[in-house]
């Protein structure tokens, strides 16, 4: 149980396209879901918060406009980088928190590779 | 400024030795959690501990806590090669949003045959 899927798992894009990513928790209802960026060899680091049916919260320095959130239902969160550039490339990965089981516990995706050209 | 620091930051030990990775951090905790990641792969959660318990088995896993000190420690006994692979400490604490996690910067394990 408790798996989480995204998808795409790579993709190569060129500069000033847009790049949605799919985050869903396949067995379980995900009320809250986490954005993390990770650079080669260095740690995760939290983007956004995303509450189903409610805005998402941004870390400090993370641009709203430039990395939307959507979590329009229990099982589904969408990343979209707009507008990318050489350097949004990264790996993305989420998290989603199961809503019915109080635990601090986060099940991560398998990430996102993002390479913008 | 990163909450969880990770020493060393790599770590490279023979199949059957213990590796014993130490994370500390600032501020106060609901909890920490171990986790691992294989390289270009997602993470795996480990094990997760309680700011109220300092000590906490699972397998070949042994993490300690020790909150006066904000650090942390995970122990893989009898290593294998299978477990080569960077190990993150991540803390929980409680913002206005909600809880949330601070990763620490990680160590690469290595585990030679």
């Amino acid at each position: 149980g408790a798996v989480v899927s995204q998808h795409p798992s790579w993709v190569i894009c060129k500069s000033g396209t847009s790049v949605k990513i799919e985050c869903r928790s396949l067995d379980f209802q995900a009320t809250t879901m986490f954005w993390y960026r990770q650079f080669p060899k260095q740690s995760l680091m939290l983007m956004a918060t995303s509450n189903e049916g409610s805005k998402a919260t941004y870390e400090q320095g993370v641009e709203k406009d430039k990395f939307l959130i959507n979590h329009a239902s229990l099982t589904l969160s969408t990343l979209t980088v707009t507008s990318a550039h050489p350097e949004d490339s990264s790996f993305y990965i989420c998290s989603a928190r199961d809503g019915s089981v109080s635990t601090d516990t986060q099940y991560f995706g398998p990430g996102t590779r993002l390479t913008v050209l | 400024s990163q909450q969880g620091e990770e020493d060393p930051q790599a770590l490279s030990i023979q199949e059957g030795e213990n590796a014993t990775m130490n994370c500390s951090y600032k501020t106060s905790i609901n909890n920490l959690q171990w986790y691992r990641q294989n390289s270009g792969r997602g993470l795996v959660h480990l094990i997760l501990i309680r700011s109220n318990e300092r000590e906490k088995h699972s397998g070949r896993l042994r993490v300690t806590l020790d909150t006066s000190k904000k650090s942390s420690s995970l122990l893989i006994t009898a290593s294998r090669a299978a477990d080569t692979a960077s190990y993150f400490c991540a803390t929980a604490t409680t913002t206005g949003g909600g809880n949330k996690l601070t990763f620490g910067t990680g160590t690469q394990l290595k585990v030679e045959l």
